[in-house]
């Protein structure tokens, strides 16, 4: 079974402090993780994923095997960071089409 | 906009009403899902297509849920006899046929069952 774990519901930091959103997985083959946001009146849409290591917006996020863990960082937060974030994961190729499992979604808000 | 697209965005039902929704895919995407998400949730898979052909259903979609594809292109995902549980965001996705690529997801269409 798959299962995504996002124990922050609200994360609330200011300007220029760093942001850390954590996200713990459950999963026993070889997953790829996804962050997603959602700004204010926007769809969800991709952030970054494990596979293409890339840094989006000042994000970064490392895949943790031992840990089972694929936290989302940035240094420097900006307010325009302010939306809902969630972590998702995708099995392994096959009938399921690699749906999406999703974590419950932490709340930034980045304050002045 | 070229992104996927969903029709109504909002709509509000009675109890024991029947419901459609449609969703248009990206032009070239293979693969389409049906996502619902309640309050404080993240999404839930409900069900997936690859062309016209619906690969895998969720427990969650029950007997009053059906979705269809018909040519591999929109599809439409009906609720019968709703229920006030059926309230939530129904959020549909695509993706190419690629191994495991990134899905995009439309705005959604919001249900309210009275």
């Amino acid at each position: 079974a798959q299962r995504v774990t996002q124990p922050e519901k609200l994360l609330s930091v200011f300007k220029g402090a760093p942001v850390e959103l954590k996200c713990n997985y459950s999963y026993s083959g070889s997953p790829e993780l996804f962050w997603y946001v959602q700004y204010s009146r926007q769809r969800l849409q991709l952030l970054l994923r494990h596979i293409s290591r890339e840094s989006i917006k000042g994000f970064t996020a490392d895949l943790n095997k031992g840990e089972t863990s694929f936290h989302l960082k940035k240094p420097f937060a900006q307010e325009e960071d302010s939306a809902m974030y969630y972590c998702a994961l995708s099995g392994a190729s096959g009938a399921a089409g690699n749906k999406l499992t999703f974590g419950g979604g932490t709340r930034v808000l980045v304050k002045p | 906009d070229t992104g996927v697209s969903q029709d109504p965005r909002h709509k509000i039902t009675k109890r024991g009403q029947n419901v459609t929704f449609r969703c248009d895919p990206i032009s070239e995407h293979n693969r389409l899902y049906w996502y619902r998400q309640t309050l404080g949730q993240g999404p839930e898979f409900l069900t997936y297509f690859q062309n016209e052909a619906q690969l895998e259903k969720s427990r969650l979609l029950s007997d009053r849920f059906s979705a269809e594809r018909p040519k591999g292109s929109f599809s439409t995902l009906e609720i019968q006899r709703t229920e006030q549980g059926d309230s939530a965001m129904y959020l549909c996705a695509s993706s190419p046929r690629l191994g495991r690529e990134t899905q995009y997801f439309g705005p959604g269409t919001r249900l309210l069952v009275l």
